[in-house]
């Protein structure tokens, strides 16, 4: 079955720091691939997607992600991050004949001032 | 924009108890989704929809039931609350597979 594998767990961070959270997941083949970001006590929001065209993809918030299918990762990047982006982040893929999302196990960011 | 909405953000129930958590989306989706998030585990599937009166297992189903009546309320019961059921209960709908899932705020159900 897909499974995805995020690296870090906890990140801790100076604002002006730049960013890059591993993900991975299982199976080739056509993908979409998703990360997703949960600010402390809000509901979880998008933060950008890749479906197919060019690897390199620009959420919100400054945020970019690659997708490459060589190495079945899609890194999520911010060159600089701020107090604010504090958050739990998620990636996912799609997977299934139903298309359900399957979830990584999550990276908690925190940005120090 | 949409609009997913969880009727409790908190909820304490007692062990053995029937508990409803109810979820409504205002967008006309199709699809709906009950995920539960424990730390470290990431989102778990519980049970989904594809359609009115329609339901399908995710990868963690013992224990729950759904139901799924109306097209934009999406119901997940626990028949007999266990204590390993507190959790974060999250909510989400799409209205096309190639859609992101749009997700509410949670409820934080505790079993005592």
């Amino acid at each position: 079955a897909q499974s995805v594998s995020q690296h870090n767990h906890h990140v801790i961070l100076s604002e002006a720091a730049s960013l890059e959270l591993g993900c991975n997941y299982s199976y080739g083949g056509t993908v979409n691939l998703f990360w997703y970001v949960q600010y402390p006590g809000q509901h979880l929001q998008l933060l950008l997607k890749y479906f197919s065209g060019d690897p390199l993809v620009k959420g919100i918030k400054g945020f970019e992600a690659e997708f490459i299918k060589s190495k079945f990762s899609f890194n999520l990047r911010k060159p600089s991050v701020q107090w604010s982006d504090t958050a739990e982040y998620f990636c996912a893929v799609v997977s299934g004949g139903y298309n359900k999302l399957i979830f990584g196990a999550g990276t908690r960011l925190a940005v120090h001032p | 924009d949409v609009k997913v909405t969880q009727s409790s953000r908190y909820l304490v129930k007692r062990t053995g108890e029937k508990v409803f958590l109810e979820c409504v989306q205002d967008m006309d989706h199709e699809n709906m989704f009950w995920y539960r998030q424990d730390p470290g585990l990431g989102l778990r599937l519980i049970y989904f929809s594809y359609d009115v009166k329609m339901k399908e297992k995710g990868d963690i189903p013992e224990g729950y039931s759904v139901s799924r009546e109306k097209k934009e309320r999406f119901s997940l019961i626990l028949e007999s609350a266990s204590t390993n059921q507190t959790s974060m209960y999250l909510c989400a709908s799409r209205n096309t597979p190639n859609q992101p899932q749009h997700f509410g705020d949670g409820t934080r159900l505790s079993i005592l």
